[in-house]
């Protein structure tokens, strides 16, 4: 089955940095790569995901990049505020099958 | 349009009783999808339902645990004789027919079991 590995498990930024969380997966066939926030006792939140036919999508300060060749995909977040705090999870799935895998998660923490 | 919705947020049984957590889809959505969360982990799959259907149980532990999702009502994971490694957070999330595979979670139900 799927193996989806996240790094780093916290991060640490100043307010108006970049941060950037990069996830792994084991499964070739997986085409469908979501990203969710999750702020504290709250559901996770979908905030972005990429298909592999795309190598980059943006929204506004966050983009996703994926590199099917190398299995990665990374989570950009520009200009960072104290609001996105939280904890982001990656996931993948793959074509015509629903279920997604996740990673471990990230805490990021933005500070003033 | 309501979100999905789970209840009850809480619960707390004790060692041997029965938990009982239901999931109602976002309107239009007839793909059910349940996931645990144990403390400062990520979300572990458990099972994946379409009305009145199992399509994939393969993360559901073999014994005490079930679902269903039936024809008229909210989807329903049963968890028999709950012992205190039960203790976690259960979200489900629902898509609509024509997945393009997006979830949307529920609020949650916070199991404890003392």
């Amino acid at each position: 089955g799927e193996n989806v590995e996240q790094h780093p498990s916290t991060l640490s930024v100043q307010e108006g940095d970049s941060a950037v969380i990069k996830c792994t997966y084991s499964d070739s066939a997986s085409n469908y790569f979501p990203w969710y926030k999750q702020e504290l006792g709250k559901r996770p939140q979908l905030i972005i995901d990429i298909r592999s036919n795309v190598g980059e999508k943006k929204d506004q300060r966050i983009a996703v990049t994926l590199n099917k060749t190398a299995k990665h995909f990374s989570l950009h977040i520009t200009e960072t505020q104290p609001e996105d705090s939280a904890v982001y999870f990656c996931a993948a799935a793959s074509s015509g099958y629903s279920t997604l895998t996740f990673g471990k998660g990230t805490m990021l923490l933005v500070s003033p | 349009n309501a979100g999905v919705m789970q209840n009850p947020r809480h619960l707390v049984r004790r060692r041997g009783q029965e938990a009982r957590l239901r999931c109602s889809p976002m309107k239009g959505h007839s793909h059910v999808y349940w996931y645990r969360q144990l403390p400062e982990e990520g979300l572990k799959f458990m099972v994946y339902l379409q009305k009145e259907n199992i399509i994939d149980e393969s993360g559901m532990p073999k014994e005490r645990f079930s679902a269903e999702f039936p024809k008229e009502g909210p989807s329903i994971l049963r968890i028999q004789q709950v012992v205190r490694g039960d203790s976690a957070a259960y979200f489900c999330a629902s898509s609509p027919q024509n997945t393009n595979n997006e979830q949307f979670f529920g609020p949650g139900t916070r199991l404890t079991v003392l």
